[in-house]
């Protein structure tokens, strides 16, 4: 199987407060890791692609500072929201792929975030 | 650019019987690969079945087949004898070019209900 870990799975704290978000894949190799936004009956919106050892790749429009993307093991890949406000309040969920053209990537179970 | 086009906002249909959700895609590129996932209300998306652009045949996994129409530049997911647990958000998605085919683009997605 492709079991990918993230967590937490709920987030709720002051406005301000930065969140980190842990994405493990738990029984492969993850050459690349994903991070998207999903708003209420939307689609996916990517924010970035993270590859091990090497700097994030942003979506147009995503700030850098504020989405701090750190993919430091094949296995392990962090989101973090500095200084959060309620308009990143929103659902995130990473997804984890392996090498490979007709491979899927697989998904976390995302994380609900709530800023007040 | 790739897009992938849902046109089915939402679908209903009885239980124990076929549905077919629909998906055209545009690239101008001649490998692509073509995915389909499962969103449940609780979160998580999860890897239906695949479909490469080289594939002489259409894809099947249980359940869920693949209506490939290369030439309609369809991909339409079947699902076959519907259960009341198929009640979910289904989207279509394309892995980009041979160069940058870890991207993947999704489509607005499809609102599965499954009367019983």
């Amino acid at each position: 199987g492709a079991v990918v870990s993230q967590h937490p799975s709920w987030v709720i704290c002051k406005s301000g407060t930065s969140v980190k978000i842990e994405c493990r894949s738990l029984d492969f190799q993850a050459t690349t890791m994903f991070w998207y936004r999903q708003f209420p009956k939307q689609s996916l919106m990517l924010m970035a692609t993270s590859n091990e050892g090497s700097k994030a790749t942003y979506e147009q429009g995503v700030e850098k500072d504020k989405f701090l993307i750190n993919h430091a093991s094949l296995t392990l890949s962090t989101l973090t929201v500095t200084s959060a406000h309620p308009e990143d309040s929103s659902f995130y969920i990473c997804s984890a792929k392996r090498q490979g053209l007709s491979q899927p990537q697989h998904f976390g179970d995302g994380t609900r975030l709530s800023i007040l | 650019a790739q897009k992938i086009t849902q046109t089915q906002p939402g679908m209903f249909v009885q239980e124990k019987e076929a549905v077919t959700l629909d998906c055209t895609y545009d690239t101008s590129d001649p490998s692509y690969g073509l995915f389909w996932y499962k969103q449940p209300s609780s979160g998580e998306m999860i890897f239906l079945i695949y479909q490469g652009s080289y594939d002489q045949q259409n894809a099947t996994e249980g359940r869920y087949s693949l209506n490939f129409q290369k030439a309609r530049k369809s991909a339409n997911l079947v699902i076959s004898a519907s259960q009341l647990g198929d009640s979910a958000m289904y989207f279509c998605a394309m892995r980009g070019p041979d160069n940058y085919g870890q991207n993947f683009v999704f489509g607005p997605g499809t609102r599965l209900s499954v009367l019983p």
